[in-house]
């Protein structure tokens, strides 16, 4: 059963630092994986999605990068901005069987201070 | 830029009471999605819907869930009898096609007292 885990589960950085949020998954075997964005009390902003068969996305700022067979993908965010505190979430869907859930991690909520 | 729309923003309604969750998914996409995420947990998947059937499901969506898409913009999840463990936030999602990006909605608040 994939289980997907995001490290650190909080982050507090001061405005301008550039940082990483990690997400690790325990099934090599995914289709594809994808970054998301949660406001408190809101839904789901799509971020970045990374196909297996790729090692990296840019949009803007962020950059995500996928190392399948370590199970593992980082997004990284250059000059972080007050307007970037938020939860971070990275979800997988699997490559067996044709699935189509996607499989979250708990996220890492981030704060980055003026 | 079109979105995914949830109505309602918030529903309270009381233990063993039928509740409908509504979404208008983007209007080209094919395939349509529910999670859910418990205050404090992972988001979870529900179901997923193609062609007017249901694609795959979790052991969570059991007898008392269903879906359906009633006309040409509208996917409803329905809770025949809401136990106090369904009070969660409900995302419905839609997609282009399978295993594609999925876009998500706001959300509806289901509050089970």
């Amino acid at each position: 059963k994939q289980e997907v885990t995001q490290i650190p589960a909080a982050l507090s950085v001061p405005e301008g630092e550039n940082l990483v949020l990690n997400c690790s998954f325990t099934d090599s075997a995914i289709y594809n994986l994808q970054w998301f964005r949660q406001d408190p009390g809101k839904g789901l902003t799509s971020l970045l999605l990374i196909q297996s068969s790729q090692r990296e996305q840019t949009s803007g700022r962020l950059n995500a990068s996928l190392d399948k067979s370590s199970g593992r993908s980082t997004l990284y965010i250059a000059a972080s901005q007050p307007g970037d505190s938020a939860t971070y979430l990275c979800a997988v869907i699997g490559a067996q069987g044709g699935s189509e859930k996607l499989v979250f991690g708990k996220g890492t909520k981030l704060t980055v201070n003026p | 830029e079109p979105e995914v729309t949830q109505t309602p923003s918030h529903q309270v309604t009381q233990m063993g009471q039928e509740v409908i969750l509504r979404c208008v998914p983007i209007s080209n996409h094919l395939y349509f999605y529910w999670y859910r995420q418990i205050l404090g947990q992972k988001v979870e998947f529900l179901v997923s819907f193609y062609n007017n059937e249901i694609s795959e499901k979790s052991e969570i969506f059991d007898d008392q869930f269903s879906v359906e898409r009633p006309d040409g913009s509208n996917f409803t999840l329905k809770i025949r009898s809401t136990k106090l463990e369904d009070s969660a936030m409900y995302f419905c999602a839609s997609s282009t096609a399978r295993q594609n990006i999925q876009y998500f909605g706001a959300g509806t608040r289901l509050s089970v007292l």
